[in-house]
């Protein structure tokens, strides 16, 4: 299996602009989680889904994050519009079940200038 | 939410030698995993482990649930094994809202 693949790798753009992050889970995985990476505040989660349906989106941080899960083997994480605090190592990971063994993607380096 | 501490923060070892790494937490789990950071930012799956004691290879993990923490072993430590190592757990009920400890940061010298 190729593990969960997110596009893409690296991303810089201007405050302001609309940034569309992506994710493929590894097949069969039922549950995907988006996760931000920062050095002040660590690793937190953003949202998680299960059978693509959003359980828990507490800690997306503002109105401008919105994330969706149109079917089994594609997410989105789009930020509208992008700020420099939102500057961050965003991860998608996937997991069989929802209390299990969760699976890292690469990773996406967001930078806002 | 529940309270993910782990110790130490930094960690110095020379090839060869073995170490512990600790992570307690505030409340029961249903979800206890354990995570390494390689230098190139790739976030690679220890153990999941909620209860008792796992081994693969030169790492292994108890958890004491009862106590509220776990523990992991690296043994022979190489130099491969630098990054940092992230526990992450669940509290019991709360489905699977994975919380980050701060880490523990591993640098393995020749």
């Amino acid at each position: 299996d190729a593990g969960v693949i997110q596009s893409p790798r690296h991303e810089v753009t201007e405050m302001g602009q609309e940034v569309t992050l992506r994710c493929k889970p590894i097949s069969g995985h039922n549950s995907l989680f988006w996760y931000r990476q920062t050095m002040m505040r660590g690793l937190e989660l953003l949202i998680y889904f299960n059978n693509n349906v959003p359980i828990d989106d507490s800690g997306m941080p503002e109105d401008r994050f919105s994330a969706k899960m149109p079917n089994a083997s594609f997410s989105t994480l789009k930020i509208q519009p992008s700020e420099p605090r939102d500057s961050a190592v965003y991860f998608c990971a996937s997991s069989i079940g929802d209390v299990d063994t969760q699976y890292f993607g690469p990773g996406t380096r967001l930078t806002v200038l | 939410g529940i309270q993910v501490e782990q110790s130490p923060p930094d960690l110095i070892l020379q090839e060869g030698a073995n170490s512990t790494l600790r992570c307690n937490f505030s409340d029961s789990v249903n979800n206890l995993q354990w995570f390494h950071q390689n230098p190139w930012g790739q976030l690679i799956n220890l153990f999941y482990i909620p209860s008792g004691t796992k081994q693969n290879g030169r790492l292994s993990a108890t958890t004491v649930a009862t106590e509220r923490y776990s523990l992991l072993y690296i043994s022979s430590s190489q130099t491969t094994d630098s990054g940092v190592y992230f526990c992450a757990s669940t509290r019991t009920g709360t489905a699977s809202k994975l919380t980050f400890g701060t880490g523990t940061r591993l640098q393995v010298t020749l």
